[in-house]
């Protein structure tokens, strides 16, 4: 069965950087364009960016101004969010999810990682 | 950007009862258009995808439609387990963009 798992989150001092991992199984990784999603505590989903499934194109909310980063290794079936300059509005539980056959949609999603902000 | 408005943001209903969510695009976005339902401390799961077609396995008492810039999800007879929030999302350009979800409790 499809399975996406979130790694790396943790506390952060504001200014600093952190990279997410995402490790998926379960399906053919290299057709699929994959997501990030985030979810301040108590707050609603807010897209973060989408990789195409080679690795080639890459789309970001722009809210994030440049800082954050996706790439993957497909051979290691995994996906990545490098994020710089963190602040503290940043601070959000981090979806890793996978696109459909039309990459767009988001057809699963993984449990999540939270990432904390503050010094 | 797309801008993604639902309303209510929030509702309470009875078990049994007919739910309707609207959510309404800042363009014309044709059917390009999901769904999701976030159970309580869940990640989201798809509910429904291009505006009306419900994903593999979803109960039968959800239904959507709408096209252009108005799309409804309706839940024909509330049950408990429907207890969410409920976000409907843009696909229509590379920037996907979320409504700001309606949470729908039981009365």
């Amino acid at each position: 069965q499809v399975q996406v798992v979130e790694s790396g989150g943790g506390v952060v001092q504001p200014g600093r950087s952190l990279r997410l991992s995402c490790a998926a199984s379960g399906f053919t990784f290299n057709i699929y364009g994959m997501h990030w999603v985030r979810q301040a505590p108590g707050k609603g989903l807010e897209w973060v960016a989408v990789t195409s499934y080679d690795g080639s194109t890459a789309y970001y909310a722009d809210s994030l101004k440049g800082r954050f980063t996706i790439s993957r290794d497909n051979s290691r079936n995994t996906i990545y969010l490098q994020m710089n300059s963190l602040r503290a509005e940043d601070t959000a539980v981090y979806y890793c999810a996978k696109g459909s056959a039309y990459y767009r949609v988001i057809d699963y999603w993984g449990q999540g990682t939270l990432v904390t902000v503050s010094s | 950007d797309i801008q993604m408005t639902q309303f209510p943001s929030s509702l309470s209903a009875s078990v049994g009862d007919r739910v309707t969510i609207t959510c309404q695009a800042s363009q014309d976005i044709s059917n390009h258009l999901t769904w999701f339902q976030q159970r309580p401390g869940q990640a989201p799961t798809l509910l429904v995808y291009d505006a009306s077609t419900l994903y593999k396995g979803d109960p039968s008492r959800f239904s959507a439609s709408g096209s252009g810039t108005v799309f409804t999800l309706t839940i024909s007879s509330l049950q408990p387990e429907d207890i969410a929030t409920y976000y409907c999302q843009q696909f229509d350009d590379d920037h996907l963009t979320f409504g700001g979800g309606t949470k729908v409790q039981i009365k």
